[in-house]
């Protein structure tokens, strides 16, 4: 089956710098990658998707990139502030018949002012 | 729209009692609906998919006959923690997939529930 990891585990920034989580994956079959940003008790949100018929995707301060060949997609945040602390999930379409999202550990983001 | 909601929003039982919640998609239709649990600091993993009509399928490790998954209509999944012990106690999140999207493959997520089991 599928299996995405993540890392780092957990960055600091300072606000104004950039942030940059990498996630691989197993299944070459993959053909959806979702990041989700999860604050404590809460539900996770989707913040950007890619699909695999498309290497990059940009949505204001945030981008996403997805390297097929090496099964690796990254998300990239610039000009962090401190309301972008939070927990960040990358995911990836499993193979099955319900398509199936399975997700990396998970990367703490830290934005200190 | 594409709205979930989950009910109830936290919940507190004794251990051996059954604890029931409902994930609900508000404004689409959902034939397919999925059951997470959270333990704190740790990644959502997937215990079943749940299928409008028919049994549900469950993650390996996942016991079927200990969490019970009902999706008895479009709009509907329960999922029934039974004999609920303290290990049971975690953040538990339903999605759902709107096939009728473009998107189709984005999942929207419930509010989540909080069950903790003394």
């Amino acid at each position: 089956g599928e299996n995405v990891e993540q890392h780092p585990s957990t960055l600091s920034v300072q606000e104004g710098d950039s942030a940059v989580i990498k996630c691989t994956y197993s299944d070459s079959a993959s053909n959806y990658f979702p990041w989700y940003k999860q604050e404590l008790g809460k539900r996770p949100q989707l913040i950007i998707d890619i699909r695999s018929n498309v290497g990059e995707k940009k949505d204001q301060r945030i981008a996403v990139t997805l390297n097929k060949t090496a099964k690796h997609f990254s998300l990239h945040i610039t000009e962090t502030q401190p309301e972008d602390s939070a927990v960040y999930f990358c995911a990836a379409f499993g193979t099955g018949g319900y398509n199936k999202l399975i997700f990396g550990a998970g990367t703490r983001l830290a934005v200190h002012p | 729209g594409a709205v979930v909601s989950q009910h109830p929003s936290w919940v507190i039982c004794k251990s051996g009692t059954s604890v029931k919640i409902e994930c609900r998609s508000l404004d689409f239709q959902a034939t397919t609906m999925f059951w997470y649990r959270q333990f704190p600091k740790q990644s959502l993993m997937l215990m079943a998919t749940s299928n409008e009509g028919s049994k549900a399928t469950y993650e390996q490790g996942v016991e079927k006959d200990k969490f019970l998954i009902n999706h008895a209509s479009l709009t509907l999944s329960t999922l029934t923690v039974t004999s609920a012990h303290p290990e049971d106690s975690s953040f538990y999140i339903c999605s759902a997939r709107d096939f009728a999207l473009s998107s189709y493959n984005e999942q929207f997520f419930g509010p989540g529930t909080r069950l903790t089991v003394l």
